[in-house]
Protein backbone atom coordinates (compact mmCIF):
# COMPACT_ATOMS: atom_id res chain seq x y z
CA UNK A 1 0.00 0.00 0.00
CA UNK A 2 0.99 3.54 -0.13
CA UNK A 3 3.58 5.06 1.87
CA UNK A 4 3.31 8.46 3.73
CA UNK A 5 6.56 9.28 6.04
CA UNK A 6 5.93 12.21 8.64
CA UNK A 7 9.17 13.47 10.40
CA UNK A 8 10.10 14.36 13.27
CA UNK A 9 7.87 11.63 15.24
CA UNK A 10 8.62 13.56 18.40
CA UNK A 11 9.63 17.02 19.14
CA UNK A 12 10.09 19.10 22.49
CA UNK A 13 11.18 22.51 22.06
CA UNK A 14 10.87 26.15 24.14
CA UNK A 15 8.09 28.28 24.38
CA UNK A 16 8.59 30.84 21.35
CA UNK A 17 11.08 28.80 18.95
CA UNK A 18 9.67 27.24 15.57
CA UNK A 19 9.29 23.78 14.53
CA UNK A 20 8.71 22.26 11.39
CA UNK A 21 7.30 19.16 10.59
CA UNK A 22 7.80 17.48 7.06
CA UNK A 23 5.15 14.78 5.72
CA UNK A 24 6.11 12.97 2.59
CA UNK A 25 4.12 10.56 0.40
CA UNK A 26 7.16 8.10 -0.95
CA UNK A 27 5.59 6.13 -3.57
CA UNK A 28 3.06 8.10 -5.09
CA UNK A 29 2.37 11.93 -5.81
CA UNK A 30 0.18 13.54 -3.92
CA UNK A 31 -1.26 16.73 -4.95
CA UNK A 32 -3.29 17.04 -2.06
CA UNK A 33 -2.36 16.71 1.46
CA UNK A 34 -4.14 17.41 5.03
CA UNK A 35 -2.66 18.04 8.51
CA UNK A 36 -4.98 17.07 11.42
CA UNK A 37 -4.21 17.77 15.04
CA UNK A 38 -5.23 15.35 17.92
CA UNK A 39 -5.42 16.40 22.04
CA UNK A 40 -5.08 13.33 24.04
CA UNK A 41 -8.45 11.28 24.06
CA UNK A 42 -9.68 13.33 21.53
CA UNK A 43 -10.46 12.79 17.76
CA UNK A 44 -8.62 14.01 14.98
CA UNK A 45 -9.57 17.70 13.78
CA UNK A 46 -8.58 19.33 10.29
CA UNK A 47 -6.64 22.08 10.24
CA UNK A 48 -5.64 22.56 6.83
CA UNK A 49 -5.72 21.30 3.36
CA UNK A 50 -2.24 22.00 1.57
CA UNK A 51 -2.54 21.91 -1.98
CA UNK A 52 0.67 21.56 -4.03
CA UNK A 53 1.64 24.72 -6.00
CA UNK A 54 -1.11 26.90 -4.30
CA UNK A 55 -2.33 28.74 -0.84
CA UNK A 56 -3.37 26.29 1.91
CA UNK A 57 -7.06 26.26 2.76
CA UNK A 58 -7.27 26.40 6.45
CA UNK A 59 -10.42 25.66 8.75
CA UNK A 60 -12.05 27.95 10.51
CA UNK A 61 -10.28 28.84 13.89
CA UNK A 62 -6.38 27.51 12.37
CA UNK A 63 -4.74 30.96 12.71
CA UNK A 64 -2.52 31.08 8.87
CA UNK A 65 0.25 33.03 10.59
CA UNK A 66 0.68 30.17 13.52
CA UNK A 67 0.65 27.32 11.16
CA UNK A 68 2.64 27.82 8.26
CA UNK A 69 1.89 25.35 5.37
CA UNK A 70 3.81 24.74 2.27
CA UNK A 71 3.32 22.14 -0.48
CA UNK A 72 6.09 23.13 -2.88
CA UNK A 73 6.19 19.58 -4.62
CA UNK A 74 4.07 16.57 -5.24
CA UNK A 75 5.42 14.58 -2.48
CA UNK A 76 6.54 17.05 -0.04
CA UNK A 77 4.37 18.98 2.36
CA UNK A 78 5.43 21.03 5.47
CA UNK A 79 3.58 22.54 8.30
CA UNK A 80 5.66 25.04 10.73
CA UNK A 81 4.63 25.87 14.49
CA UNK A 82 5.99 29.59 14.58
CA UNK A 83 6.32 30.93 17.48
CA UNK A 84 5.22 27.63 19.76
CA UNK A 85 3.69 28.30 23.10
CA UNK A 86 2.49 25.12 25.34
CA UNK A 87 -1.21 25.69 24.38
CA UNK A 88 0.32 24.20 20.52
CA UNK A 89 1.74 20.76 22.64
CA UNK A 90 -0.45 18.61 20.68
CA UNK A 91 -0.19 15.24 18.05
CA UNK A 92 0.16 16.52 14.68
CA UNK A 93 -0.74 13.83 11.72
CA UNK A 94 -0.47 14.26 8.26
CA UNK A 95 -2.67 12.34 5.08
CA UNK A 96 -2.71 12.65 1.54
CA UNK A 97 -5.01 11.31 -0.77
CA UNK A 98 -3.58 8.98 -4.37
CA UNK A 99 -4.87 10.92 -7.15
CA UNK A 100 -7.14 8.22 -8.53
CA UNK A 101 -8.15 6.61 -5.01
CA UNK A 102 -10.18 8.23 -2.51
CA UNK A 103 -8.38 6.66 0.36
CA UNK A 104 -6.32 8.52 2.58
CA UNK A 105 -3.10 6.96 3.81
CA UNK A 106 -1.51 8.68 6.81
CA UNK A 107 1.45 9.56 8.58
CA UNK A 108 2.98 8.32 11.58
CA UNK A 109 2.38 11.14 13.19
CA UNK A 110 4.35 14.15 15.16
CA UNK A 111 4.12 14.65 19.28
CA UNK A 112 4.94 18.10 20.26
CA UNK A 113 5.83 19.22 23.82
CA UNK A 114 6.47 23.01 24.39
CA UNK A 115 8.09 23.57 27.23
CA UNK B 1 -23.16 20.70 10.31
CA UNK B 2 -22.01 16.83 10.83
CA UNK B 3 -21.56 15.43 13.54
CA UNK B 4 -19.98 11.61 14.03
CA UNK B 5 -20.32 9.70 17.13
CA UNK B 6 -19.07 6.32 17.72
CA UNK B 7 -20.59 4.35 20.66
CA UNK B 8 -19.31 2.91 23.08
CA UNK B 9 -16.57 4.87 23.58
CA UNK B 10 -14.39 2.17 25.36
CA UNK B 11 -14.60 -1.45 25.76
CA UNK B 12 -12.88 -4.50 27.68
CA UNK B 13 -13.59 -7.39 26.12
CA UNK B 14 -11.71 -11.38 26.60
CA UNK B 15 -9.86 -12.66 23.52
CA UNK B 16 -12.09 -14.73 21.26
CA UNK B 17 -15.10 -12.44 21.26
CA UNK B 18 -16.95 -11.17 18.37
CA UNK B 19 -17.23 -7.56 18.50
CA UNK B 20 -19.72 -4.73 17.03
CA UNK B 21 -18.63 -1.20 17.40
CA UNK B 22 -21.09 1.67 16.11
CA UNK B 23 -20.79 5.03 14.43
CA UNK B 24 -23.42 7.42 13.83
CA UNK B 25 -23.59 10.81 11.67
CA UNK B 26 -25.90 13.33 11.03
CA UNK B 27 -26.22 14.50 7.20
CA UNK B 28 -26.53 11.39 5.10
CA UNK B 29 -25.05 13.70 2.14
CA UNK B 30 -21.68 11.72 2.28
CA UNK B 31 -19.28 10.12 -0.42
CA UNK B 32 -18.07 7.83 1.39
CA UNK B 33 -17.36 6.23 5.16
CA UNK B 34 -13.80 5.07 6.49
CA UNK B 35 -12.68 3.13 9.47
CA UNK B 36 -9.30 3.26 10.61
CA UNK B 37 -6.86 2.15 13.67
CA UNK B 38 -5.07 4.16 15.97
CA UNK B 39 -2.32 2.45 17.80
CA UNK B 40 -1.27 5.06 21.34
CA UNK B 41 1.12 7.49 19.97
CA UNK B 42 1.10 6.40 16.45
CA UNK B 43 -0.82 7.35 12.70
CA UNK B 44 -4.10 5.82 11.31
CA UNK B 45 -4.17 3.08 9.26
CA UNK B 46 -7.39 2.62 6.85
CA UNK B 47 -9.06 -0.56 7.80
CA UNK B 48 -12.14 -0.41 5.62
CA UNK B 49 -13.58 2.39 3.05
CA UNK B 50 -17.13 2.22 2.26
CA UNK B 51 -18.75 4.30 -0.94
CA UNK B 52 -21.55 5.83 -0.54
CA UNK B 53 -23.67 3.06 -2.94
CA UNK B 54 -22.24 0.12 -0.69
CA UNK B 55 -24.23 -1.89 1.85
CA UNK B 56 -20.76 -3.50 3.47
CA UNK B 57 -17.06 -4.05 3.20
CA UNK B 58 -15.19 -7.21 4.27
CA UNK B 59 -11.33 -7.36 5.06
CA UNK B 60 -10.35 -10.83 7.25
CA UNK B 61 -11.83 -10.83 10.42
CA UNK B 62 -13.44 -7.36 9.75
CA UNK B 63 -16.70 -6.40 8.54
CA UNK B 64 -17.50 -3.27 8.25
CA UNK B 65 -21.79 -2.01 7.27
CA UNK B 66 -23.20 1.14 5.93
CA UNK B 67 -26.82 2.01 6.68
CA UNK B 68 -26.85 5.55 4.80
CA UNK B 69 -30.56 6.77 5.30
CA UNK B 70 -30.32 6.10 8.78
CA UNK B 71 -26.77 7.61 9.15
CA UNK B 72 -25.21 4.04 10.78
CA UNK B 73 -21.82 2.27 10.37
CA UNK B 74 -21.25 -1.11 12.35
CA UNK B 75 -17.65 -2.31 12.31
CA UNK B 76 -17.77 -6.10 13.03
CA UNK B 77 -14.79 -7.99 14.16
CA UNK B 78 -15.15 -11.59 14.56
CA UNK B 79 -12.91 -13.55 16.81
CA UNK B 80 -10.93 -11.06 18.76
CA UNK B 81 -7.53 -11.16 19.35
CA UNK B 82 -5.18 -8.83 21.60
CA UNK B 83 -3.27 -7.91 18.56
CA UNK B 84 -6.60 -5.76 17.57
CA UNK B 85 -6.25 -3.29 20.93
CA UNK B 86 -6.38 0.59 19.61
CA UNK B 87 -8.46 2.68 19.21
CA UNK B 88 -11.12 2.76 16.30
CA UNK B 89 -11.95 5.77 13.94
CA UNK B 90 -15.10 6.11 11.75
CA UNK B 91 -14.76 8.94 9.47
CA UNK B 92 -17.49 10.46 6.71
CA UNK B 93 -16.47 12.22 3.80
CA UNK B 94 -18.88 14.82 2.71
CA UNK B 95 -15.86 17.05 0.87
CA UNK B 96 -13.40 16.28 4.04
CA UNK B 97 -13.08 13.80 6.30
CA UNK B 98 -14.84 14.57 9.66
CA UNK B 99 -13.87 11.98 12.54
CA UNK B 100 -15.61 10.23 15.52
CA UNK B 101 -14.33 10.26 18.86
CA UNK B 102 -13.32 7.11 18.08
CA UNK B 103 -13.69 3.38 20.43
CA UNK B 104 -10.60 2.02 22.67
CA UNK B 105 -11.06 -1.60 22.63
CA UNK B 106 -8.89 -3.65 24.83
CA UNK B 107 -8.45 -7.27 23.98
CA UNK B 108 -6.94 -9.21 26.78
CA UNK B 109 -5.71 -12.57 26.72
Amino acid sequence: GAVVSQHPSRVICKSGTSVKIECRSLDFQATTMFWYRQFPKQSLMLMATSNEGSKATYEQGVEKDKFLINHASLTLSTLTVTSAHPEDSSFYICSARIPTNEKLFFGSGTQLSVL
Amino acid sequence: KQEVTQIPAALSVPEGENLVLNCSFTDSAIYNLQWFRQDPGKGLTSLLLIQSSQREQTSGRLNASLDKSSGRSTLYIAASQPGDSATYLCAVNPDKLIFGTGTRLQVFP
